[in-house]
């Protein structure tokens, strides 16, 4: 069975750092890209970052571009992102999400896979 | 960035109904659209994929039409499991960007 287990979220002051964890399992995670697309409370799906199959290619929204890195480790089936100066406008759930692709930015990029997600809330 | 809208914002509907929903993309996204379904606490769950292909698994009642800038998701009769809110996304260009969101209640 497919699973995202999402982990490493929690409330954290604004200016600091964390860093999310995803955690794969069911499939053969190094065959694809992996994204994290965020919801924050109450609102809509914002995709925020995606990763190809072997790292080589890489993407980040605007809002979180230079604050954001997203790294896998296809050795643990895991996928990351590190996020910094976190302002509270990054209050989310975080989703981990496997695309069907190898690629990200290609015209098939869809999420056909989601973890359950974890909350980042950035609060004083 | 694409801009993807979405209408209705709600809509209120029955077990049996036909439902349709509408997603448009500011500058043509060709096929490249695609459907989700959220439930209230859960993840999105993909229903259809370039615009029209059923994503394996996802009951045959949901449909997907639509090319250029308009798309259509359409249920053919709503079942009890089917009230969500569902999202288009298109992934004509980068960054793949969603519409607000349809949620269907009764």
């Amino acid at each position: 069975e497919m699973q995202l287990v999402e982990s490493g979220g929690g409330l954290v002051q604004p200016g600091r750092s964390l860093r999310l964890s995803c955690a794969a399992s069911g499939f053969t995670f190094d065959d694809f890209a992996m994204h994290w697309v965020r919801q924050a409370p109450g609102k809509g799906l914002e995709w925020v970052s995606g990763i190809s199959w072997k790292s080589d290619n890489i993407g980040y929204a605007d809002s979180v571009k230079g604050r954001f890195t997203i790294s896998r480790d296809n050795a643990k089936n895991s996928l990351y992102l590190q996020v910094n100066s976190l302002r509270a406008e990054d209050t989310a759930l975080y989703y981990c999400a496997k695309d069907p692709e190898a690629r990200i930015g290609t015209t098939n990029t869809r999420f056909d896979f989601w973890g359950q997600g974890i909350l980042v809330i950035v609060s004083s | 960035d694409f801009q993807m809208t979405q209408s209705p914002s709600s809509l209120s509907a029955s077990v049996g109904d036909r439902v349709t929903i509408t997603c448009r993309a500011s500058q043509s996204i060709s096929s490249y659209l695609n459907w989700y379904q959220q439930k209230p606490g859960k993840a999105p769950k993909l229903l259809i994929y370039a615009a029209s292909s059923l994503q394996s698994g996802v009951p045959s009642r949901f449909s997907g039409s639509g090319s250029g800038t308009d798309f259509t998701l359409t249920i053919s009769s709503l079942q009890p499991e089917d009230f969500a809110t569902y999202y288009c996304q298109q992934s004509y260009s980068t960054p793949p960007t969603f519409g607000p969101g349809t949620k269907v209640d009764i």
